[in-house]
């Protein structure tokens, strides 16, 4: 089956700059990746999504990156906010398949 | 419009016993998920539905059965509890698989979580 892997684990910015988060996935036939965003106490909610027919996307202060030959994708948030401070969660999934397949999160802390 | 909703929110069980957390959604969506969360781990996922009567096994169904009696519900049950099934347990419901092609965003919209202890 799948397996994600998501680096780094905690993640501390300073306001306003950019903060990266890393993915690897181990199923070539995965073309399906979005990340979910976990505040405080709160449920996962999608941010971002790409599909493996484009190689980035953007909106507004956040965008995904993926290289297909490497297996791997990549969250990019700039100019850093203190409501960015989340846990950040990558999966991945592929055609004909309903699971997703989630990375282990990455806490991302927004240092004032 | 409230989405998915997850009951009971808290519960404390001791060991042995049993319960089941329910899911109901709203949004007429074909297939809904059970996922656990642990600290480290991410989210696991236990159980899913793709569509009323039908489940099928996650990465980790061991102690756990479900059902699908109708679309807008699907149940977690734990039979005899276990203290290693101390979790956050999220409840997730989508419109269409992530991968069934353009136009189909396969967004997961998940409840806000039951959190259980077993002592």
């Amino acid at each position: 089956g799948e397996n994600v892997e998501q680096h780094p684990s905690t993640l501390s910015v300073q306001e306003g700059d950019s903060a990266v988060i890393k993915c690897t996935y181990s199923d070539s036939a995965s073309n399906y990746f979005p990340w979910y965003k976990q505040e405080l106490g709160k449920r996962p909610q999608l941010i971002i999504d790409i599909r493996s027919n484009v190689g980035e996307k953007k909106d507004q202060r956040i965008a995904v990156t993926l290289n297909k030959t490497a297996k791997h994708f990549s969250l990019h948030i700039t100019e850093t906010q203190p409501e960015d401070s989340a846990v950040y969660f990558c999966a991945a999934s592929s055609r004909g398949n309903e699971k997703l397949t989630f990375g282990t999160g990455t806490r991302l802390t927004i240092i004032p | 419009n409230a989405g998915v909703t997850q009951t009971p929110k808290f519960r404390v069980l001791k060991t042995g016993q049993s319960m089941t957390l329910l899911c109901a959604q709203d949004m007429n969506h074909e297939y809904m998920y059970w996922y656990r969360q642990d600290p480290g781990m991410g989210l696991r996922l236990i159980h899913y539905s793709v569509g009323e009567g039908t489940t099928a096994k996650g990465e980790v169904p061991d102690g756990y059965n479900v059902s699908r009696l109708k679309k807008q519900n699907f149940l977690l049950g734990l039979e005899s509890a276990a203290p290693s099934q101390t979790s956050v347990y999220f409840c997730a419901s989508s419109p269409f698989s992530g991968a069934r092609g353009p136009g189909n965003t396969g967004e997961l919209f998940f409840g806000e979580g039951s959190r259980l202890t077993v002592l």
